[in-house]
């Protein structure tokens, strides 16, 4: 059974880069039907989809994220990484890492991160 | 990029009543929605996958259905333990869109 984990500073600086890794167990990251995802919620509000990679490095982001968020891989260390730049007090928000079932929809999520965007 | 609204916003049930939870989507979904459960302090859980299909290890109870762009989420006697917020989700290749979520709260 798949286990995600999402790690990371839980405190970010409005205008700089947000970082989060998430680290997969029981599973290969790099298995070719496994798609993997970053989904965030601000404080008491809904859900919001980030960002989608696939082990080859294919990516798929969010319109309205596009040209702040980066997704990227590293099969050796069985991660997926999240980088969302020029953060504001808006990004605020539990961050979580999730996989992608052979259906597309998400089975498996981490337990979350709160990252706080405040100087 | 299609837009999921789900009603209402507050459900207040007892246990034992039957929950009807409603999403309507801006256009054709060509049945790739999903419904969530989520608890407070968790990760949502997958209930139904492509409009109707349940997910694995979930109650017989929770069952899914709609045709074109209105869906509905059913939950045909609530346990204490089904009383959460619930999100209907749309897939479109990897992008996902969520809708604004259900709560369902004991009466």
């Amino acid at each position: 059974q798949l286990q995600l984990q999402e790690s990371g500073p839980g405190l970010v600086k409005p205008s700089e880069t947000l970082s989060l890794t998430c680290t997969v167990s029981g599973g290969s990251i790099s298995r070719n039907d496994y798609y993997w995802g970053w989904i965030r919620q601000p404080p008491g509000k809904g859900l919001e989809w980030i960002g989608t990679i696939y082990y080859s490095g294919s990516t798929y982001y969010n319109p309205s994220l596009k040209s702040r968020v980066t997704i990227s891989v590293d099969t050796s260390k069985n991660q997926f990484s999240l980088k969302l730049n020029s953060v504001t007090a808006t990004d605020t928000a539990v961050y979580y890492c999730a996989h992608y079932d052979s259906s597309g929809y998400l089975d498996y999520w981490g337990q979350g991160t709160l990252v706080t965007v405040s100087s | 990029e299609v837009v999921l609204t789900q009603s209402p916003a507050t459900l207040s049930l007892s246990p034992g009543e039957r929950a009807t939870l409603s999403c309507k989507a801006s256009q054709s979904v060509s049945g790739y929605l999903a419904w969530y459960q989520q608890k407070p302090g968790q990760a949502p859980r997958l209930l139904i996958y492509d409009t109707s299909n349940r997910a694995t290890g979930i109650p017989a109870r929770f069952s899914g259905s709609g045709p074109g762009t209105d869906f509905t989420l059913t939950i045909s006697s609530l346990e204490p333990e089904d009383f959460a917020l619930y999100y209907c989700q749309h897939r479109s290749n990897w992008h996902l869109t969520f809708g604004g979520g259900t709560t369902v709260e004991i009466k």
